[in-house]
């Protein structure tokens, strides 16, 4: 059964810092990975989607890499700003593409 | 659009009631599903719809019931609930599959209590 991890559970960092947020699932047999961002009360965002053959994807200030075969993933986050601070959740959808395991988070908080 | 809403926020049960969770969207997704969020655990799937009229379990189905007459409407029955589901409940959508190679959108979720 596919686990999903992330460390750390939680992390906080002065304003202007850049920082990486760690994925790591347990079945290499992945479609593809997808982070997202979670504001208190509020629903998940889409950040980046990462296919199984594709090492890394970039958005502005993010770049999400790949390695299925450490099963690992990480999220870049480049000067970070206090409007970054939300939990970041990764999620991975099997090969049979039809159930994404979500990992539990990363609570980040960006001081001004 | 609105994207994808959900109806109510917040809903307090006693242990035995019914209720529906309302989701729709006004995307024209043919994909759309149901998870609920605990603390500590992420997100599980609960049930998933490729298209209107098909329905299948995900990873905790036990005691909800879903049906999908259209594209837009997904709801979401608690038959007789229970404390233990208690939680945060979220749909989401997605243009074709679960999120193949688009980008799953989610609604703002209802907040659970059962006592």
């Amino acid at each position: 059964k596919q686990e999903v991890t992330q460390i750390p559970a939680a992390l906080s960092v002065p304003e202007g810092e850049n920082l990486v947020l760690n994925c790591s699932f347990t079945d290499s047999a992945i479609y593809n990975l997808q982070w997202f961002r979670q504001d208190p009360g509020k629903g998940l965002t889409s950040l980046l989607l990462i296919q199984s053959s594709q090492r890394e994807q970039t958005s502005g200030r993010l770049n999400a890499s790949l390695d299925k075969s450490s099963g690992r993933s990480t999220l870049y986050i480049a000067a970070s700003q206090p409007g970054d601070s939300a939990t970041y959740l990764c999620a991975v959808l099997d090969n049979y593409g039809q159930n994404f395991v979500f990992g539990p988070g990363t609570r980040l908080s960006v001081l001004p | 659009n609105a994207g994808v809403t959900q109806t109510p926020k917040f809903q307090v049960l006693k242990t035995g009631q019914s209720m529906t969770l309302q989701c729709a969207q006004d995307m024209n997704h043919e994909y759309m599903s149901w998870y609920r969020q605990d603390p500590g655990m992420g997100l599980r799937l609960i049930h998933y719809s490729v298209g209107a009229g098909i329905t299948d379990q995900g990873e905790v189905p036990n005691g909800y019931n879903v049906s999908r007459s259209t594209t837009e409407d997904f709801p979401l029955r608690l038959l007789s609930a229970a404390p233990s589901q208690t939680s945060v409940y979220f749909c989401a959508s997605s243009l074709t599959g679960q999120g193949r190679s688009d980008t799953q959108y989610f609604g703002p979720g209802t907040r659970l209590t059962v006592l």
